[in-house]
């Protein structure tokens, strides 16, 4: 089945640095979700493209979908501490979400 | 419901116990979805359920995994002959409609099973 990869595998910032996540695949993706996962928390939806190209915006979060449709980013522009969490990218099929491996975010005041 | 509930949120048992796991959706959700996630990785699929059919359950580790959902709401999961390898956290999810594609899904607070 489709896999994605998703670096780096864990991010340090200072608070009020930027932030960006890469997801990766070999495969052409028909759509790419964005979770957010708090510490001791569960996943939570934060976006999902489609379109080849398509970025999309969310307060300082920006997100992309490569033209070719293979790749994706999720960047925060001035983090805050409360941006910390594991940011997981995710494929959509018939049902079944295929994870990438995530990416930890801690930011330091 | 306001959100997706799972009982119990922590469950310790021995090797070679049987366990069931329960999932509450959101009313009116049509599709749950059962993930395991091991620390530190992303949830991995179990399977999902369309209202009572089982249309997917390819993500079942074997045989002694299997689910439930007879009136297409509430969901079971259950793990016969635990082994300590079961050892994870088990995630629900459900979303609104009956035909599962490319829909946001809403996660419970999960069930840590620990394995002895």
């Amino acid at each position: 089945g489709q896999q994605v990869m998703q670096i780096p595998q864990y991010q340090h910032v200072q608070e009020g640095e930027d932030f960006t996540t890469y997801c990766n695949s070999s495969t052409t993706l028909s759509n790419i979700q964005w979770y957010k996962q708090r510490p001791g928390g569960h996943p939570v939806f934060l976006i999902q493209l489609v379109k080849s190209g398509e970025v999309k915006k969310q307060k300082r979060l920006t997100f992309q979908f490569g033209e070719a449709k293979k790749n994706s980013s999720l960047h925060i522009t001035a983090t805050q501490t409360t941006d910390v969490g594991t940011y997981f990218c995710a494929i959509s099929s018939y049902g079944k979400l295929t994870f990438g491996q995530g990416t930890i975010l801690t930011v330091h005041p | 419901g306001a959100g997706v509930s799972q009982s119990p949120r922590y469950k310790v048992t021995k090797r070679g116990q049987d366990v069931t796991l329960r999932c509450d959706p959101i009313s009116s959700h049509a599709t749950l979805y059962w993930y395991q996630q091991a620390l530190g990785q992303g949830p991995e699929f179990l399977t999902y359920f369309n209202y009572e059919a089982q249309p997917d359950k390819s993500g079942l580790p074997s045989d002694r995994f299997s689910a439930e959902r007879p009136e297409g709401s509430i969901s079971t999961l259950t793990i016969q002959r635990t082994e300590q390898r079961d050892s994870a956290m088990y995630r629900c999810a459900s979303s609104p409609r009956g035909v599962a594609g490319q829909e946001t899904q809403y996660f419970g607070p999960g069930t840590r099973l620990l394995v002895l």
